[in-house]
């Protein structure tokens, strides 16, 4: 497809399991953001790729959160040892450069009870 | 560190009405600023992009200014429509690159 796609789109979690979020942004975009979105919030940023660099991961919340984008394109997220606190909507955007109009993906909605 | 900060109360005007949404930055003035809208269960959707030498943008029914005496950008939709109705974020580039959202202003638009 032409736009940024996410998977799944809903997951519920046990407190203490481990998670992992796709994202696979526009063919040819160099930069990958991680966003976490909480209810009546905006998105904060997590952490961002140029292609498989990770060059920023100051949002991640905790060492509990690791992100990967091993080939420069697919990347994923990962959760581990969730809390309740970890609920939230996690959006992935892509774009053709770092400070470029940034295409958002319908997000992960993640529930962990 | 740089903050924005959008009305949180939510606005809900007639059908026809020209909706004006409010964001306020602080520090220092950004390049630009972005301003995104966001559906229900979806990703924000990029609308405009205002640069700081800029005071006015138009696209369409969209109007955005950007006064940076004021530290402030206001979003204008005029001819409001129910399909207008969304949240709508302001965004800036911080230092290091990062987008900085505001918590978004919730339109509703009543026919």
């Amino acid at each position: 497809g032409a736009g940024v796609s996410q998977s799944p789109r809903y997951k519920v979690a046990k407190r203490g399991q481990d998670v992992a979020l796709r994202c696979d942004p526009i063919s040819g975009h160099v930069s990958l953001f991680w966003y976490q979105q909480a209810l009546g919030q905006g998105p904060e940023f997590l952490t961002y790729f140029q292609n498989e660099a990770q060059l920023d991961k100051s949002g991640l919340p905790s060492d509990r959160f690791f992100a990967e984008r091993p080939e420069g394109s697919v990347s994923t997220l990962k959760i581990q040892r969730t809390q309740q606190e970890d609920s939230a909507v996690y959006l992935c955007a892509s774009s053709f450069e770092l400070e470029e109009t940034q295409y958002f993906g319908p997000g992960t909605r993640l529930l962990v009870l | 560190s740089q903050k924005i900060e959008q009305n949180s109360e939510a606005l809900n005007i007639q059908e026809g009405k020209t909706a004006t949404l409010t964001c306020n930055y602080t520090n220092y003035s950004p390049a630009y600023l972005q301003w995104y809208r966001q559906d229900p269960g979806r990703g924000p959707v990029f609308l405009l992009l205002i640069r700081e030498n800029e005071k006015e943008k138009r696209k369409e029914r969209l109007k955005v200014t950007f006064d940076t005496t004021l530290k402030q950008s206001l979003f204008h939709i005029t001819a409001s429509q129910p399909a207008d109705s969304a949240t709508y974020l302001c965004a800036r580039y911080n230092q290091g690159g990062k987008l900085i959202f505001g918590q978004g202003t919730e339109l509703s638009v009543k026919p």
